[in-house]
């Protein structure tokens, strides 16, 4: 069964700087990785996803996240961060066909002005 | 707008009643999900179903029932044996394309259903 790793519970930041959201996976066969956003009191919402292809995904405000396959690792980047990204931030992995989505347990980003 | 309604958004309890969660979703998808969110825990897989009046049991199962009588509706029962009841719950939606599933969708999620129990 796959499984996901979120490093940090907690990131705080400074506004303007860089941040990357550490996630690891482990599965057996071949995965699509997520990464969601959930702000207070508020379901999750898509953030980008890795399918296949390019191993670099980028996210319409700015974050990224890199497949690496050899590393099972799925970081997300942001090379300057704003107050409005304050945010719980979720990896997700599913493998090819049916199965649920499995979650990490979530990182805080706390950006600091 | 197509979405997933979930309902109602603060939820009271007494300890020992059962207690249904609303969830509706007008984007004519197949699969539908309820997750459990708890501090730190990220969230937990209770039941999911995949087609009408068919579902499965999740992670954490145990004191929660589902129906699926309709492929827009998934309400979930949190019942008098779930020990730790208080929680905010996720409800989540999924399409697939043709007669196979697709894992590269991901899920549309409601806005959640905060529940305390006293």
């Amino acid at each position: 069964a796959q499984s996901v790793t979120q490093l940090d519970s907690q990131v705080p930041v400074f506004e303007e700087a860089p941040v990357e959201l550490r996630c690891n996976y482990s599965s057996s066969v071949s995965v699509y990785l997520f990464w969601y956003v959930q702000y207070p009191n508020q379901g999750l919402q898509l953030l980008l996803k890795y399918l296949s292809g390019s191993t670099l995904v980028e996210s319409i405000n700015g974050f990224e996240a890199e497949f690496n396959k050899s590393q099972t690792s799925f970081h997300l980047r942001k090379p300057s961060v704003h107050i409005s990204d304050t945010a719980e931030y979720f990896c997700a992995v599913r493998v090819k066909g049916n199965t649920p989505l499995v979650f990490g347990k979530g990182t805080r980003l706390s950006v600091i002005a | 707008d197509g979405g997933i309604t979930q309902s109602p958004k603060y939820l009271f309890r007494k300890e020992g009643q059962n207690v249904t969660l609303s969830c509706e979703q007008n984007l004519n998808h197949d699969a539908m999900y309820w997750y459990r969110q708890d501090p730190g825990q990220g969230l937990r897989l209770i039941y999911y179903s995949q087609i009408v009046n068919d579902f499965q049991k999740g992670d954490i199962a145990e004191g929660y029932s589902v129906s699926r009588e309709k492929k827009e509706s998934f309400p979930l029962t949190v019942t008098s044996a779930q020990k730790n009841p208080t929680a905010f719950y996720l409800c989540a939606s999924t399409t697939r394309t043709g007669a196979r599933w697709s894992a590269n969708y991901g899920y549309t999620f409601g806005s959640g259903t905060r529940l305390t129990v006293v």
